[in-house]
């Protein structure tokens, strides 16, 4: 079965360019996940979807970022404009949506922003 | 607000040693703990989910047990294939929202 599936694996880009960050979650999850993962703050959640509608972006750090759901089975997530500060593993998840069921990570897009 | 904290920070062992690596959580109404392990470059694997106190799930090498206040992961005879970050998360209350710990580093030697 396929799992969560990450575009692209690695992002090199400089300061003020838009990124953007891909996720086709687990066929029949019907939420999904977007966490950012640093030495210093471990898996931070940025903002999650159920059945396509955002949830709660209480987690997205600024107005630079922003991110998507048109369909059950693709999500974006968009830095515009990139900082050095937003270098980090960008992972996405997805589950059943229901509380007590786990979520499942793709293998991640490492950003970095020179 | 659900906190996490997981103990030791690294954890380094010889084949062979068991050892056990510790969850301690708040959280208001326990949903799920779950525990996940994460190999360099890649995402969290999914290995555990516990749902009461009292409860404990094994998987090879692996088992993890819990309380009300927190959860332990126990390797049994480890091998160096085990050498990972494992991470422990809790899910809470009416949301899906999963709060991660920092993680525990785990190595072993061969």
């Amino acid at each position: 079965d396929a799992g969560v599936i990450q575009s692209p694996r690695h992002e090199v880009t400089e300061m003020g360019q838009e990124v953007t960050l891909r996720c086709k979650p687990i066929s029949g999850h019907n939420s999904l996940f977007w966490y950012r993962q640093t030495m210093m703050r471990g898996l931070e959640l940025l903002i999650y979807f159920n059945n396509n509608v955002p949830i709660d972006d209480s987690g997205m750090p600024e107005d630079r970022f922003s991110a998507k759901m048109p369909n059950a089975s693709f999500s974006t997530l968009k830095i515009q404009p990139s900082e050095p500060r937003d270098s980090a593993v960008y992972f996405c998840a997805s589950s059943t949506g229901h509380h007590n069921q786990p979520q499942h990570f793709g293998d991640g897009t490492r950003l970095s922003i020179l | 607000e659900d906190q996490v904290t997981q103990s030791p920070e690294a954890l380094r062992l010889q084949e062979g040693e068991s050892s056990s690596l510790n969850c301690s959580y708040t959280v208001s109404g326990l949903r799920g703990l779950f525990w996940y392990r994460q190999d360099p470059g890649k995402g969290p694997e999914f290995l555990f989910t516990l749902y009461s106190a009292g409860e404990e799930k094994e998987k090879e090498r692996l088992k993890a047990t819990l309380t009300k206040k927190e959860s332990f992961l126990h390797i049994t005879a480890p091998k160096p294939e085990d050498s990972a970050t494992y991470l422990c998360a809790v899910s809470g209350g009416s949301n899906y929202k999963l709060t991660f710990g920092k993680g525990t580093l785990l190595t072993v030697n061969p």
